[in-house]
């Protein structure tokens, strides 16, 4: 079964500094996806990774993707309060038992951005 | 239209009462998913419908019944709930259960309570 986990499970960053969230799973698996959710919210796409290596960014927002350690890592570059969110990372088990795939949440990593 | 829609956004239902949770997608996708999402949690799978057929069924209690009228409508027919099914039920979609194809869009959420 395919376990996926974030560390740390909460991060009270600083204005201005920078500070980065792990994502590791424990299976075979070459698409992960970062959401962002909002108190009382829906989820909202942020990054999609579909390969090893790859390296997307939006704003002061980059996530990577080591399919070999099985790790994403979401980069946050000079925080500021309106990223002040939880983010997951979700995983694809592809069950090789021709179902269709399943995304695996990770547990979520609540960060608080304070000035 | 890019977006999934959700109805009702909240709903307060007795032990006794029958309801139904609707979910819609215009995007053309052919896969449609249920999640359930507890306070601090990441989102639970509960069920799959790929192409209009039920995929993938998280063992979900049969209290929750899935049906798919349509490639474009989903819904989740609920009787008998407990107090522990108060959460919020997402419903996402994505152009395809596997492959490349398959970030998943989320629509709003339907925030339940059971009484």
């Amino acid at each position: 079964e395919l376990k996926v986990e974030q560390n740390p499970l909460f991060l009270s960053m600083q204005e201005g500094k920078n500070y980065t969230i792990y994502c590791n799973y424990s299976t075979t698996s070459d698409r992960l996806y970062w959401y962002r959710q909002d108190p009382g919210k829906s989820l909202e796409s942020l990054f999609v990774l579909l390969s090893n290596g790859a390296v997307k960014q939006e704003g002061r927002l980059m996530a990577s993707l080591d399919t070999k350690a099985r790790l994403s890592t979401l980069h946050i570059t000079a925080a500021v309060h309106d990223l002040s969110a939880t983010y997951f990372c979700a995983v694809v088990d592809d069950l090789n038992t021709g179902t269709a795939s399943k995304l695996t949440f990770g547990t979520g990593t609540r960060l608080q951005v304070t000035l | 239209d890019t977006e999934v829609t959700q109805t009702p956004k909240h709903l307060v239902m007795g032990m006794t009462n029958k309801k139904s949770l609707k979910c819609e997608q215009h995007m053309g996708h052919r896969a449609m998913y249920w999640y359930k999402q507890k306070a601090k949690k990441p989102p639970e799978l509960m069920f799959v419908y790929s192409y209009e057929k039920l995929s993938i069924n998280e063992s979900v209690p049969s209290r929750f019944s899935p049906e798919c009228p349509n490639s474009s409508l989903l819904n989740l027919h609920l009787h008998a709930l407990q107090p522990e099914d108060s959460a919020l039920y997402l419903c996402a979609s994505s152009p395809s259960d596997f492959g490349s194809s398959y970030e998943q869009y989320f629509g709003p959420g339907t925030r339940l309570t059971v009484t």
